[in-house]
């Protein structure tokens, strides 16, 4: 059974820096792409972040430069560090399973890890 | 960016009534690359389509997905309880990868 277990979330003044982790469980995680992927109080889904199962990265415009996805195999984990973070970086963050092949899209969900920016 | 457009923005029916839900793409969807997802209240989103029209794993025949290039469609031929929920079309075909604002299928 696939599991993603989000965890560092937490409150953060604005400027600050986090990183959340994503243990994964239930499959081959060298072989898949992986997601993060937020959703801000009462609002829609924003994705955030992907990294391949080559190490090929991609972010969202309002994250750019100041998110860093990674991921470390041998322990099944992708992390999204955050720094300079802003009031508007609130949300639920959720991590996300991608497939093995073609293009990065979640596929699985965990239930996320909630970070609240605020003074 | 692409931007997602969806359509309605609230649709209000009954159980047993054909849902139909609209994503419009700012610009032609890379190979079609369109999916859907369901969120239910404090629950973390499903994939319900991928490919424009490609069930997921456990997905029921219910839910089908049409649509290329710009114009997508999500259809839910009978709705069942479950099935009240919010609806986002998401496309994956291009960086940055984008949502739609969501579709509310509420009970009338």
């Amino acid at each position: 059974e696939v599991q993603l277990l989000e965890s560092g979330g937490g409150l953060v003044q604005p400027g600050g820096s986090l990183r959340l982790s994503c243990a994964a469980s239930g499959f081959t995680f060298s072989s898949y792409a992986m997601s993060w992927v937020r959703q801000a109080p009462g609002k829609g889904l924003e994705w955030v972040s992907g990294i391949g199962n080559d190490d090929s990265t991609y972010y969202g415009d309002s994250v750019k430069g100041r998110f860093t996805i990674s991921r470390d195999d041998s322990k099944n984990t992708v992390y999204l560090q955050m720094n300079s973070l802003r009031a508007e970086d609130t949300a639920l963050y959720y991590c996300a399973k991608g497939p093995a092949a073609g293009p990065n899209l979640p596929t699985y969900w965990g239930q996320g890890t909630p970070v609240t920016v605020s003074p | 960016e692409i931007v997602l457009t969806q359509s309605p923005g609230t649709l209000s029916l009954s159980p047993g009534e054909r849902a139909t839900l609209s994503c419009r793409a700012s610009q032609s969807v890379s190979n079609n690359y369109l999916a859907w997802y369901q969120q239910k209240p404090g629950q973390a989103p499903r994939l319900l389509i991928y490919g424009a029209s490609s069930r997921a794993t456990g997905i029921p025949d219910r839910f089908s997905g049409s649509g290329s290039g710009t114009d997508f469609t999500l259809t839910i031929s009978r709705l069942e309880p479950e099935d009240f929920a919010v609806y986002y079309c998401q496309q994956y075909g291009s960086s940055p990868r984008t949502f739609g604002p969501g579709t509310t299928v509420d009970i009338k």
